[in-house]
């Protein structure tokens, strides 16, 4: 079993919807990112949260440590937020990042 | 900031050649990490470094990989020899002392292995 898990693994949505991706681990952690990788390579870290909610324009990450489950909410989709979202989770060493496999996007106009 | 700048962009070479990516982290980073990503394995960690010191390098698949950071401008991953297993994008990142900042990656090095 895989320390990171992610759902769904592809998502297709049309334009305006309401996406939710969702991530779980098994392991204790210190912290969780969200990255996103668009279809060229670059990965751009979007959140790193231990606790609560955060928010950055259309994006809203929450974690639940106790459930050890957090998910990635996009509002009003948009063709541009096409791309793959990865989960990684801060493990028992300081910089060992724990990977989900990616949850690809792909939102419709 | 131009942020973490990997070289080269892609590169191709023959198997039992060596092989050397480059990165230059964002300037007051202490902390730098090489990640390789695969279709099957994704993304996983190979090695990180924290003001210039090798921290954790049990990602490493074996000999044939080195990483070097002789300064906190610049790093180096070495595969020698090269073989077409490795064949992935490696990429390289930064971020600074506190942790609860975000990480910068570099846009990576797609490497292939003939």
């Amino acid at each position: 079993k895989n320390e990171v898990e992610q759902s769904p693994q592809n998502l297709t949505a049309q334009e305006g919807e309401f996406i939710t991706i969702n991530c779980s681990y098994s392991v204790g952690i210190s912290a969780l990112h969200w990255l996103q990788q668009h279809p060229g390579g670059g990965i751009v870290s979007l959140f790193m949260l231990s606790s609560g909610k955060k928010k950055h324009g259309r994006l809203i990450a929450t974690i639940n440590i106790q459930e050890k489950h957090s998910s990635l909410h996009i509002t009003a989709s948009h063709p541009r937020d096409s791309a793959v979202y990865i989960c990684a989770v801060y493990g028992g060493s300081q910089g060992n990042l724990i990977f989900g496999k990616g949850t690809k996007l792909s939102v419709k106009p | 900031d131009a942020g973490v700048i990997q070289s080269p962009r892609h590169e191709v070479t023959e198997m039992g050649q060596e092989v050397t990516l480059r990165c230059k982290p964002i300037s007051g980073h202490d902390y730098l990490f090489w990640y390789r990503q695969t279709m099957m394995r994704g993304l996983e960690l190979l090695i990180y470094f924290n003001n210039n010191v090798p921290i954790d390098d049990s990602g490493m698949p074996e000999d044939r990989f080195s990483a070097k950071m002789p300064n906190a401008s610049f790093s180096t991953l070495k595969i020698q020899p090269s073989e077409p297993r490795d064949s992935a994008v490696y990429f390289c990142a930064s971020s600074p002392l506190n942790r609860a900042e975000k990480l910068f990656f570099g846009s990576g090095t797609q490497l292939s292995v003939l």
